[in-house]
């Protein structure tokens, strides 16, 4: 069945860093890839998505690449700022539509 | 995107009672989810709710522990039932958006945040 694998956190990072946080999946067909956020005390968030291969999704700086070859959507930031720390979440919906499949998420901790 | 509310948006309960949660959508929406979020750990999905039919559960969920109700297009409720400290968890409601001929965007509800003692 289909699935999401996300690099294992806590990731803790200086204000002003690179941020990757590893995301690939398993599925079958074509499906959409997606990332949210869960800021402290809050609700998710939907951040980015991507709804083919090749596409890349961007918002509020974060950018994620739909790579169809490596099964994967890894997300990316040039410069963290303490305002995203947060727990990010990779999930994935099949090409049918409907339900969505989760990593485990990955908490980011940025530190000024 | 669609406004979600949920209520309540935090509660604690003893033991083998039932909490029955409310989630409204500031739109008509045909697909909507159940989620659960246990302590540190990821969403799954409890079940999908579509108006005017009977909600589809995921393996190992039961309508029995969990019933639904989907009265119309704006607005379901989830009931935990006969509650144990296991069920501790934030429960979160979503819908689904049309983007074509299949829905490949889901909105979240705030949460609801269930200590069971």
């Amino acid at each position: 069945g289909n699935s999401v694998t996300q690099m294992e956190g806590p990731v803790t990072l200086s204000e002003e860093a690179f941020l990757t946080i590893n995301c690939t999946y398993t599925a079958t067909g074509y499906p959409s890839l997606f990332w949210y956020v869960q800021y402290p005390g809050e609700g998710l968030q939907l951040l980015l998505k991507a709804t083919k291969a090749d596409d890349k999704g961007s918002n509020k700086g974060f950018e994620a690449t739909y790579r169809k070859e490596t099964t994967s959507f890894h997300l990316e930031k040039g410069s963290v700022q303490v305002s995203d720390s947060a727990v990010y979440f990779c999930a994935l919906m099949g090409n049918q539509g409907g339900k969505l499949i989760f990593g485990q998420g990955t908490e980011l901790s940025v530190k000024p | 995107s669609a406004v979600i509310s949920q209520k309540p948006s935090r509660d604690i309960c003893q033991r083998g009672t039932s909490l029955t949660i409310q989630c409204q959508v500031d739109s008509q929406v045909t697909m909507m989810f159940w989620y659960r979020q246990q302590p540190g750990q990821s969403l799954t999905l409890i079940a999908t709710a579509n108006q005017g039919s009977e909600a589809t559960y995921e393996s190992g969920f039961v309508i029995d522990k969990f019933p639904i109700s989907r009265p119309n297009l704006t607005f379901s409720t989830l009931t935990v039932s006969n509650m144990s400290p296991e069920d501790s968890s934030i429960y979160l409601c979503s819908v689904g958006t049309s983007g074509g001929r299949t829905y490949n965007e889901q909105f979240f509800g705030p949460g609801t945040r269930l200590t069971v003692l």
